[in-house]
């Protein structure tokens, strides 16, 4: 069965440094999101992408953050200088058809000390 | 807000019981769903409902909705260990919306 894969599965970063998250979403699928959920909350949403560009995306998401596509198969979560409060596991996420059921990586989880 | 608020926010029942587990929402939506998170893991997707069908199935998954009173019941029939997981609801607004917005979820435990 397709996969949507993440990389790394767990990043230690110090504060203020910049992260960059991998997903390889699904091939054939159109609709790219990125989620985050703080320790024992709810999922919250990011940013949603197609047509390489951004469609859509939350207040949490501000200049801090940035997303890509380099290539026809990796899209990127970039945080550009890290804060303990950026410690979750996050989570992408593709669809074929917006808003019907993703398929969701296993994530990764970011600790900022 | 649409997010889903789930009902009970924790469960525990014995193995081989049904466990049923509500979400009640806020806005009109175009469809709800339901996911399972292992502790700690990724989130699967179960089952999707769409605004204009009232119940489906999948497996040993039932769910419902009722837009009129803005909630789902996801019920899991003949309960096991491996179903010991949180389960969230999630809903998308319209097909215009292509996010989903969650919402806290239930943990679901089943002793054995």
């Amino acid at each position: 069965e397709p996969e949507v894969t993440q990389t790394p599965s767990h990043q230690v970063t110090q504060m203020g440094q910049e992260v960059i998250l991998r997903c390889v979403p699904i091939s054939n699928h159109l609709y790219f999101y990125w989620y985050r959920q703080i320790l024992g909350q709810k999922v919250e949403f990011l940013v949603s992408f197609y047509n390489n560009e951004i469609s859509e995306k939350s207040e949490i998401f501000d200049d801090q953050f940035s997303v890509e596509r380099p290539d026809g198969s990796n899209f990127t979560l970039k945080i550009r200088s890290t804060k303990l409060e950026d410690s979750a596991m996050y989570f992408c996420a593709s669809s074929e058809a917006g808003g019907d059921g993703y398929t969701f990586g296993s994530g990764t989880r970011l600790t900022v000390v | 807000s649409q997010q889903g608020e789930e009902d009970p926010q924790a469960l525990s029942i014995q193995e081989g019981e049904n466990a049923t587990m509500n979400c009640s929402y806020k806005t009109s939506i175009n469809n709800l769903q339901w996911y399972r998170q292992n502790s700690g893991r990724g989130l699967v997707h179960l089952i999707l409902i769409r605004s204009n069908e009232r119940e489906k199935h999948s497996g040993r998954l039932r769910v419902t909705l009722d837009t009129s009173k803005k909630s789902s019941s996801l019920l899991i029939t003949a309960s096991r260990a491996a179903d010991t997981a949180s389960y969230f609801c999630a809903t998308q607004s319209s097909n215009r919306d292509d996010k989903i917005i969650f919402g806290k979820g239930t943990r679901l435990h089943i002793l054995p």
